[in-house]
């Protein structure tokens, strides 16, 4: 399968711990995309790469939220000392040069549960 | 911050009906998309709207850029059950800009 793919597809933690999530985008996509997702509601952006770049970050990713694309290709996604209100499913998107903006296409999500 | 109200939240249909839901803005934007999520996936692109006024067609889907630049609304025809799922629009308002989602509308297909 080559479509965007995350790691874990589930994690329940305690609070005040530290997760991180994985995206791996389809391979000639320089662009990557974090949303997140409440029970209910559309996604919400979080943060955008252009290859290593990170060229944007929503209000909503606080201090204890860092994304990275260290060469461009996968992502990483850390959230520390967690809250329950961090709770809540984390996409992926990727998209190429080529597309026009907005055509983003997503990966199955990491749920987040956090006692 | 730029929002997007889509409606009805949710709806409930015979298979075989049509069906209709819109999402408007008190924005302008200059792309408008529809994401169809069934349960535990991610979003999929159904269509994508880049000029005003457009009416693109996929399949038995029909969404159309309203002329104000502030709504667009997605018609499915005779509605199956594989139809089910939340369908998201969603729309950038500047060039280069992020992807804003609406809160989407539930569809329940009865067979």
């Amino acid at each position: 399968d080559t479509g965007v793919s995350q790691d874990p597809r589930h994690k329940i933690t305690k609070r005040g711990q530290n997760v991180t999530f994985r995206c791996d985008p389809i391979s000639e996509h320089n662009r990557l995309y974090w949303y997140r997702q409440t029970l209910g509601q559309g996604p919400e952006f979080l943060t955008y790469f252009q290859n290593e770049a990170q060229l944007e970050k929503s209000r909503l990713l606080s201090d204890r939220f860092s994304a990275e694309r260290p060469k461009g290709s996968f992502s990483t996604l850390e959230i520390q000392r967690t809250e329950q209100g961090d709770s809540a499913m984390y996409l992926c998107a990727s998209s190429s040069p080529g597309q026009n903006t907005g055509e983003l296409f997503f990966g199955e999500g990491s749920r987040l549960t956090v006692l | 911050g730029q929002q997007l109200n889509q409606s009805p939240q949710s709806m409930f249909i015979q298979e075989g009906e049509d069906v209709s839901m819109n999402c408007t803005s008190s924005s302008i934007f200059n792309t408008w998309l529809w994401y169809k999520q069934d349960p535990g996936e991610g979003p999929v692109l159904l269509i994508a709207l880049y000029k005003a006024g457009e009416l693109t067609s996929n399949g038995r889907l029909t969404a159309q850029f309203g002329i104000t630049r502030k709504d667009s609304f997605l018609n499915i025809s005779a509605s199956i059950p594989s139809d089910v799922g939340i369908y998201f629009c969603a729309g950038i308002y500047n060039q280069g800009g992020k992807l804003i989602f609406g809160q989407g509308t539930e569809l329940s297909v009865k067979p």
